[in-house]
């Protein structure tokens, strides 16, 4: 399975664009990159996902890298209710319950 | 909206007493799961389901076992419970076993075994 590396944490101020980088350099052909999020004391979010086209939702957006080995989540206008742990996941899409790996994630602080 | 709903939010259990984790989904979905999640060591898989009835072990089963008799619910039991397993415990449920199509997890319960 790929790993991913991201920043541990970081901080955004209200109303700015947050970007939350994420490596994946040894990322397979047919794994799909994710990103989850989880506000503390909840369950983990899903947020977003993609394969090697940049995506768009109504919470955020993906750029995916055009050799796919990093990515970027993009919030394009934080609010201090995106203040989370942000994981990036790569798996894919028939893959077995076991390869959907949560790491440790990076901590957004969303500053007012 | 979408739900998945645990049970209780906070347990506090002694030491050897059985304990039932229960978890239900109102998606329809086929797969469910269930997670412990702990300081520095992410999310970790006890045990999931694709099917009623059906289920199959994570990669940390030991001391667990579940149930599965109706599609929406999925029980996690603490045979005997101990102070190791205290633990936030997270349910989960998706369309796909990969989670091709996001899961969707529950609140949590934190438990705590004294």
């Amino acid at each position: 399975d790929a790993k991913t590396t991201q920043p541990t944490s970081m901080d955004c101020a209200e109303g700015r664009a947050a970007n939350l980088p994420c490596n994946h350099s040894t990322i397979s052909g047919n794994e799909y990159v994710y990103w989850y999020r989880q506000i503390h004391s909840q369950g983990p979010q899903y947020i977003i996902h993609g394969l090697k086209n940049n995506e768009t939702n109504e919470m955020a957006s993906l750029i995916i890298t055009e050799d796919r080995k990093s990515s970027t989540l993009i919030l394009p206008h934080a609010t201090l209710r995106d203040t989370a742990v942000y994981y990036c996941i790569v798996s894919p899409r028939t893959g077995s319950a076991r390869q959907l790996t949560f790491g440790s994630g990076t901590q957004l602080t969303v500053l007012p | 909206d979408v739900k998945v709903t645990q049970s209780s939010r906070y347990l506090v259990k002694r030491t050897g007493e059985k304990v039932f984790l229960e978890c239900v989904q109102d998606m329809d979905h086929e797969n469910m799961f269930w997670y412990r999640q702990d300081p520095g060591l992410g999310l970790r898989l006890i045990y999931f389901s694709y099917d009623v009835k059906m289920k199959e072990k994570g990669d940390i089963p030991e001391g667990y076992s579940v149930s599965r008799e109706k599609k929406e619910r999925f029980s996690l039991i603490l045979e005997s419970a101990s102070t190791n397993q205290t633990s936030m415990y997270l349910c989960a449920s998706s369309l796909s076993l990969g989670g091709f199509y996001g899961y969707t997890f529950g609140s949590g319960t934190r438990l705590t075994v004294v």
